[in-house]
């Protein structure tokens, strides 16, 4: 099947400085990728929708400036947790959406973020 | 509004049979897709339904009924790696994918 890579798999970082979070399609391209959060025990919850070349589409509640996107390539998108906080601890999981195929999503293997 | 029900929890033994159920009421429809996630993963890709009847892919099938807006993931010989949760989760008419909550499947030996 697709694969789709995440990168780093875990940080650990102090309250106030800004963490990226990379998300590659490694064998396929991807217009679309999707980016999620889930705290523990808790179900995914979609973030942000990733189109290349565009702006991402945030879901309610999701703050732009803080949770920074961009989508330079069919390949990679990347997300940026700015100042973070505490509560930006979390599991966060990257998807692409094969655009030559069908429309099901691929994850990474997600990213842990602690912010002490 | 949009959603997708399916149980919570489920409890199965070794080398049984178990069905979970997921039913969903979204405006439009493109799909149904089953993952599955282990405690501390990210979600793995099952199954695609989007015609009605039964996909069958070894252990693992999955049915779909547009018409009642109901699917189900059956697996077979369970293994104790097969606990999990399973998500299902719904393409709307805007290619969206709407999820449900998970069911968690606990494998007894």
């Amino acid at each position: 099947g697709a694969v789709v890579s995440q990168h780093p798999s875990w940080v650990i970082c102090k309250s106030g400085t800004s963490v990226k979070i990379e998300c590659r399609s490694l064998d396929f391209q991807a217009t679309t990728m999707f980016w999620y959060r889930q705290f523990p025990k808790q179900s995914l919850m979609l973030m942000a929708t990733s189109n290349e070349g565009s702006k991402a589409t945030y879901e309610q509640g999701v703050e732009k400036d803080k949770f920074l996107i961009n989508h330079a390539s069919l390949t990679l998108s990347t997300l940026t947790v700015t100042s973070a906080h505490p509560e930006d601890s979390s599991f966060y999981i990257c998807s692409a959406r094969d655009s030559g195929g069908a429309e099901t999503q691929y994850f990474g293997p997600g990213t842990r973020l602690l912010v002490l | 509004g949009q959603n997708i029900d399916q149980p919570t929890e489920m409890t199965a033994t070794e080398g049984a049979i178990v069905q979970i159920n997921c039913t969903y009421q979204t405006s439009g429809f493109n799909g149904l897709f089953w993952y599955q996630q282990h405690a501390g993963e990210a979600p793995t890709f099952l199954s695609y339904n989007v015609l009605d009847g039964l996909e069958e892919k070894g252990r693992f099938s999955s049915f779909l009924s547009r018409s009642k807006g109901y699917s189900y993931l059956l697996l077979k010989e369970l293994q104790m790696k097969d606990s999990a949760s399973y998500l299902c989760a719904v393409m709307d008419s805007n290619y969206q994918l709407i999820w449900g909550a998970g069911t968690k499947l606990i494998i007894k030996p």
